[in-house]
């Protein structure tokens, strides 16, 4: 299975800009690599996916470098309904469809 | 659309008694998928299916048993609830395609005494 790290929380103000950093260790070369946000009692919700270099939507950002070891989910001007559980997903190299959550970064924003 | 719809909300069971979560997903997706949720653990697979009459173990699949006669449905059964098995559980569904993003139900929160 592909391993991912998180760093387990992150405290931030509002307003500010907040980058995530994933590691993730011998994930499939022709994969994309995803990520989530999960507020309490409630399922996992897609926010962003990116197979290499940058990617952009509404609500954030995804760097991903050549080497695709790690990947940063980047939140512009982050409010306080932005705390949350975030997670990446990644697929492990050789594998059918095991996508394995790592244990997610806890983001508490404060005003 | 209601996308994935998981059932029952909650659920307090026995040691011994057993059980079957429901997930049923109205998108036609192929791909359907069990994770459960325990404070600090983040998710984990349980069982996983490629398609209707397809299965596979995910990383924690003991005491689980799941089957797939439908692209709608993927029910979960607990054989025998365990203690061990108090968590939440969440179904998710996607497309087969290559990127395609997991469709996640609001959960089941199992409690077994």
């Amino acid at each position: 299975l592909a391993k991912t790290t998180q760093p387990i929380s992150m405290d931030s103000y509002e307003g500010q800009e907040v980058n995530i950093t994933c590691s993730h260790n011998n994930i499939a070369t022709n994969d994309y690599i995803t990520w989530y946000q999960q507020f309490p009692s409630q399922g996992p919700r897609f926010i962003i996916q990116g197979y290499k270099t940058k990617v952009t939507n509404e609500v954030a950002s995804l760097f991903i470098p050549a080497d695709r070891k790690s990947s940063t989910l980047s939140l512009p001007r982050v409010s306080l309904s932005d705390t949350a559980v975030y997670y990446c997903l990644a697929r492990a190299s050789g594998s059918a469809r095991q996508l394995t959550f790592g244990s997610g970064t806890q983001l508490t924003v404060l005003p | 659309n209601a996308g994935v719809t998981q059932t029952p909300k909650f659920q307090v069971l026995k040691t011994g008694q057993s059980m079957t979560l429901q997930c049923a997903q109205d998108m036609n997706h192929e791909y359907m998928s069990w994770y459960r949720q325990d404070p600090g653990m983040g998710l984990r697979l349980i069982h996983y299916s490629v398609g209707a009459g397809i299965t596979d173990q995910g990383e924690v699949p003991n005491g689980y048993n799941v089957s797939r006669s439908t692209t709608e449905d993927f029910p979960l059964r607990l054989l025998s609830a365990a203690p061990s098995q108090t968590s939440v559980y969440f179904c998710a569904s996607s497309s087969a395609g290559r990127g395609s993003p997991l469709h996640f139900g609001n959960g089941t929160r199992l409690t077994v005494t």
